[in-house]
């Protein structure tokens, strides 16, 4: 069945070091596909999407491409800030519903 | 636009009990999706709605849970003869058909404690 798969944390990267969090998925069929952020007390926010192989999503600094030969959507960020500070989970939509599949989540901590 | 809201926040009972839990979407969203959430992982899909209809449902939704929107607008998700493996967050998340990727937004979720 589909699924997706992101690195495990927790992440603990310096004020202004540069982010990579891993996301591949699978699944049948081309899905679109999401990064979501949830900070600490607070819901899940979308950060960013993309829905076809070769786009782009991009917000707040962070970018993710949707690789459709490596199946990956990995986020990355050029410089991290503490107010990054979250779990970030990756998703697919599925089937004619457009539920989402998540990852288990990646925590991140960024010290000043 | 007020977002998706979820009442209660935080629910603890004790094992046997009955418990029921509510989400109102934002109001022109006629899709409409449960998700529980247990510590450490992410969320996983309950059951979804188009307007009034449930249109799907997860086999993590055992006989024990139901969820109805009765007039297409607000849900409610129940939980009979809680056991404590329940315990989880319980997000709902809706969305209105037609606006290509279909980007969901969720509430802040109910935390069920089964004791």
């Amino acid at each position: 069945g589909n699924s997706v798969t992101q690195m495990e944390g927790p992440v603990t990267l310096s004020e202004e070091a540069f982010l990579t969090i891993n996301c591949t998925y699978t699944a049948t069929g081309y899905p679109s596909l999401f990064w979501y952020v949830q900070y600490p007390g607070e819901g899940l926010q979308l950060l960013l999407k993309a829905t076809k192989a070769d786009d782009k999503g991009s917000n707040k600094g962070f970018e993710a491409t949707y690789r459709k030969e490596t199946t990956s959507f990995h986020l990355e960020k050029g410089s991290v800030q503490v107010s990054d500070s979250a779990v970030y989970f990756c998703a697919q939509s599925s089937g004619g519903y457009n539920k989402l599949i998540f990852g288990a989540g990646t925590r991140l901590a960024v010290h000043p | 636009d007020t977002g998706v809201s979820q009442d209660p926040r935080h629910k603890i009972t004790k094992r046997g009990q009955n418990v029921t839990f509510r989400c109102d979407p934002i109001s022109e969203h006629n899709r409409l999706y449960w998700y529980r959430q247990t510590l450490g992982q992410g969320p996983e899909f309950l059951t979804y709605f188009q307007n009034e209809a449930q249109l799907e449902k997860s086999r993590l939704l055992s006989d024990r849970f139901s969820a109805e929107r009765p007039k297409g607008s607000f849900s409610t998700l129940e939980i009979q003869r809680t056991e404590q493996g329940d315990s989880a967050m319980y997000l709902c998340a809706s969305t209105l058909s037609g606006t290509g990727a279909y980007e969901q937004y969720f509430g802040p979720g109910t935390r069920l404690t089964v004791t």
